[in-house]
């Protein structure tokens, strides 16, 4: 079964310091990976993709991910988080094939402190 | 421009009536998928349409659900003989290509009393 984990309910920061928050897959092939953002009362929206080639990719608002295809993860990152960052946070897999469904996590909820 | 619009906003019904949702993707989008999400889950996948036709129904979960797509642009989603556990956030998405990121919709919440 295709899988994704997110391993951390809640990651807590202070704002400016450095934020990750963490996702693994279990996925065949070779999948697009994709992080979407869900702020309260307001649609997921898009944050940056990996399709192919440079294993670091930059996204909207900042955050950037590492691919790293042997521990099958990728990590979103920040080098400097704002308290505007605080919403929910979902990694999404594109299984490579005919299909174009997305197989999301549980979610992991930022939330950055002043 | 205009996003991925869904309506009603919000619906409740009743335990066995039937209830329709609509999708309206943006404009010139092929790919449209409809998922839920259930509350402290992430969003499941239901169906993706390439088109008017369905390329993947893998997710619907029986066969009191049902989408359409007759035109290539606007979807909707039928439900029949709702159940308690039907009650779930229904979002939208439509892309330019099937590989390309989604864009979502503000969903309809579904609640069956």
């Amino acid at each position: 079964a295709q899988s994704v984990a997110q391993p951390e309910d809640q990651v807590n920061v202070a704002e400016g310091n450095p934020l990750t928050v963490k996702c693994t897959y279990s996925v065949s092939g070779n999948p697009y990976l994709f992080w979407y953002v869900q702020y309260p009362n307001r649609g997921l929206q898009f944050l940056l993709k990996y399709i192919t080639g440079d294993n670091l990719v930059k996204g909207s608002y900042g955050f950037e991910a590492e691919f790293n295809k042997s521990q099958t993860s990728f990590h979103l990152k920040k080098p400097s988080a704002l308290v505007s960052d605080s919403a929910l946070y979902f990694c999404a897999p594109h299984p490579f094939g005919n299909t174009g469904k997305l197989i999301f996590g549980q979610g992991t909820t930022l939330q950055v402190k002043p | 421009g205009a996003g991925v619009s869904q309506t009603p906003s919000n619906k409740v019904t009743e335990k066995g009536k039937y209830v329709e949702l609509r999708c309206d993707p943006i404009s010139g989008h092929t790919a449209l998928y409809w998922y839920r999400q259930s509350l402290g889950q992430g969003p499941e996948f239901l169906i993706y349409f390439q088109g008017t036709g369905a390329a993947d129904d893998s997710g619907l979960p029986n066969d009191r659900f049902f989408a359409v797509r007759p035109e290539g642009s606007v979807s909707t989603l039928k439900i029949q003989r709702t159940e308690r556990g039907d009650s779930a956030v229904y979002l939208c998405a439509s892309s330019l290509t099937r590989i390309d990121e989604q864009y979502f919709g503000p969903g309809t919440r579904l609640t069956v009393t």
